[in-house]
């Protein structure tokens, strides 16, 4: 099945660094969706990306969908204490049934 | 602003016991999920319903997993048995209508399950 590596897969920064962060597949999607979740509770989306090349920017975070639609990036400027927490890529699924497969997340300490 | 609902939030329960959770969706929302997340990876999905009907659960292990949704609004999650690998936090998520784009799935706070 498709499979949504990403990495690192943690990250310990200090505050108001810039973090990069990758999500690479197996195989082609044709959206890319970038969500954050915060300790007990539920991913919230943050960005989506619906066309190979495309960079879209959320304030501080801008993401791209890699040129072969096997990969995408996320950048956060100037990180601050509230992103910490985990980052999953996600993407729907090849055969068009509405289901959604998640990465293996990368975890964002902010070192004070 | 609307948010989709679980209970109970934590659940310690010993192996081969029964578990049950319950998910309230965002009114209105058609589509509902729910996910199995392992400590350190992402959300796996269980099963889907459009509605009262599931439309997938390829991935809900049925010999001790069931989810029903009998009216199309809430749902229920249960395992019975439950088994030690069974630790993880349910996550509910749902969405307005069939189709359209998959951002639009809204996810609960989940229910984390320890299985002694």
């Amino acid at each position: 099945g498709q499979q949504l590596n990403q990495s690192p897969q943690s990250m310990f920064i200090q505050e108001g660094e810039d973090v990069s962060m990758n999500c690479t597949s197996s195989s082609i999607f044709n959206t890319w969706l970038w969500y954050k979740q915060d300790p007990g509770e539920g991913p919230v989306l943050l960005i989506a990306l619906y066309k190979a090349g495309e960079l879209t920017s959320n304030g501080r975070l801008t993401a791209q969908f890699g040129i072969t639609r096997k990969d995408s990036f996320l950048n956060i400027s100037a990180s601050i204490p509230s992103d910490v927490g985990i980052y999953f890529c996600a993407g729907p699924s090849f055969f068009g049934n509405e289901k959604l497969t998640f990465g293996t997340g990368t975890r964002l300490t902010i070192i004070p | 602003e609307a948010e989709v609902a679980q209970s109970p939030r934590y659940k310690i329960t010993e192996k081969s016991q029964a578990v049950a959770f319950w998910c309230d969706p965002i009114s209105g929302h058609a589509t509902l999920y729910w996910y199995r997340q392992i400590l350190g990876q992402g959300p796996e999905l269980l099963v889907q319903f459009q509605d009262e009907s599931v439309v997938d659960d390829s991935q809900l292990p049925k010999d001790r997993f069931s989810a029903e949704r009998l009216k199309g609004v809430d749902s229920t999650l249960k395992i019975q048995p439950a088994e030690q690998g069974d630790s993880a936090v349910y996550v509910c998520a749902s969405r307005p209508t069939r189709g359209g784009n998959q951002e639009t799935q809204y996810f609960g706070p989940g229910t984390r399950l320890l299985v002694l």
